[in-house]
């Protein structure tokens, strides 16, 4: 596709459930970035991937959240058990050359998970 | 320590005013890029602007201009002729060779007509 695109773009959940947020970088971008967005807050980095790997897992606030990317392309981050304090818009950012941070990041337009 | 701090949170301006969005950076590195984003009230964030740390030259695209000073670790954003659709958050993001990123915590800009 033409850009960044994430699913869903909404997603209501009931505390304890286990949450699935998608995304689907630019055609060709090697590196991707995973970023979480509280109300009124900047962007808190969660994890980016480097092809299917992970180098730099340090933003996860908890066990409870995984990541995975696979064939170099599509990303799923999982929250498991999910809190209210999880609630936030989850942002999906990926770069042409994975390594060289002067990659600019291009963003999809996120996902507001709310935990009731 | 890597940082970004927007000590603006909240601006308003009037149309057609110009307005300057502040950006300092703290980082040890010698080599780095600084960014800024446009969040639109849709959510989406635009890429801006990509400056890298060895190369001080301002840039200016239409209305926008960028004023990267390494002396105050600045790297200040001005509106010129403010319009409405230039309401929006604004953030600066600070990346290292690590491919790691930061981001200030925004500044919203509202442009009232």
């Amino acid at each position: 596709g033409a850009g960044v695109s994430q699913s869903p773009s909404n997603k209501v959940t009931e505390k304890g459930k286990d949450v699935e947020l998608r995304c689907d970088p630019i055609s060709g971008h090697t590196a991707l970035y995973w970023y979480r967005q509280s109300l009124g807050q900047g962007l808190e980095f969660l994890i980016y991937f480097q092809g299917n790997s992970a180098p730099d897992k340090s933003g996860l606030p908890s066990d409870r959240f995984s990541a995975e990317r696979t064939g170099g392309s599509v990303s799923t981050l999982t929250i498991q058990r999910t809190q209210q304090e999880d609630s936030a818009v989850y942002l999906c950012a990926s770069s042409w050359v994975a390594g060289y941070s002067t990659d600019t990041q291009y963003f999809g337009p996120g996902t507001r998970l709310t935990v009731l | 320590a890597q940082k970004v701090t927007q000590a603006q949170t909240e601006i308003s301006v009037v149309e057609k005013e110009d307005v300057t969005l502040d950006c300092v950076y703290e980082t040890r590195d010698t080599t780095y890029y600084l960014f800024w984003y446009k969040q639109p009230p849709s959510g989406e964030l635009v890429f801006l602007i990509r400056r890298n740390s060895f190369d001080e030259q301002n840039e200016i695209s239409g209305r926008y201009s960028w004023n990267f000073q390494k002396s105050t670790s600045s790297f200040n954003f001005t509106i010129t002729a403010s319009q409405v659709v230039d309401s929006a958050v604004y953030f600066c993001a600070l990346g290292n060779t690590g491919n790691q990123f930061y981001f200030g915590t925004g500044t919203s800009l509202t442009v009232i007509p």
